[in-house]
């Protein structure tokens, strides 16, 4: 299974803490993808990096892509109690399957 | 607003009685999946199409069809649930793919 694995499966940390979580697959990709899902509910689109990019930022998101390492982090800046969720990186394959494979998790908790 | 519609959202069915869940989405993109993810678990992809042409994946089982009869909506029917079917069972959708899919809300199902 070309699966991504996710670190930690677990994260709880203080309202206003930095979040980084790590994600690791196993092949060649075209872009990186990570979602975000509040319990009980579909996925949300964060960001997407492409295999040629290292950094990209979206408001309180950093995520970075290490092509060699086959590695990506997704680091969340200034958390808030709505960041509590969980969240997948997803990989599409640069053999042209039309399809993403998704990590893991990581369950994030926010403490007020 | 443009959206990926589910319905039911939740759906309780008996071992082995037939159920079909639906899709609609207002995006008009080419590309609809079919997503089942289990309690603590990555979505799984069970199957997509990219416009009318439907790609099953190898492990999904034959208990599980699909339909796409136009670009707008998109059913799963379960044949004869079991137990090990229930699930959250997700649908999004992607303008090209393997780029950012949008996902509806779910439908949970329960088997009884």
């Amino acid at each position: 299974s070309q699966q991504g694995e996710e670190d930690p499966q677990a994260l709880s940390i203080q309202e206003g803490e930095n979040a980084t979580m790590n994600c690791s697959y196993k092949t060649s990709i075209n872009n990186l993808q990570w979602y975000r899902q509040n319990s009980g509910r579909g996925l949300v689109h964060l960001i997407l990096i492409r295999s040629n990019e290292r950094e990209k930022h979206s408001g309180r998101l950093r995520v970075t892509l290490d092509t060699s390492k086959k590695s990506s982090s997704l680091l969340i800046t200034a958390s808030r109690a709505a960041d509590t969720a969980s969240y997948f990186c997803a990989t599409e394959s640069n053999f042209g399957n039309e399809k993403l494979t998704f990590g893991t998790g990581t369950r994030l908790t926010i403490i007020p | 607003d443009a959206m990926v519609i589910q319905n039911p959202r939740y759906q309780v069915t008996q071992f082995g009685k037939p159920v079909t869940l639906s899709c609609s989405q207002t995006l008009n993109h080419n590309v609809m999946y079919w997503y089942q993810q289990k309690s603590s678990q990555a979505p799984k992809l069970l199957f997509h199409y990219y416009d009318k042409d439907f790609n099953n994946e190898a492990d999904t089982p034959d208990n599980f069809q699909s339909r796409r009869p136009n670009t707008s909506f998109c059913f799963l029917d379960i044949r004869s649930p079991g137990l090990g079917d229930a699930a959250m069972y997700l649908c999004a959708t992607s303008s090209y793919a393997g780029e950012e899919q949008f996902f509806g809300p779910g439908t949970r199902l329960t088997v009884l």
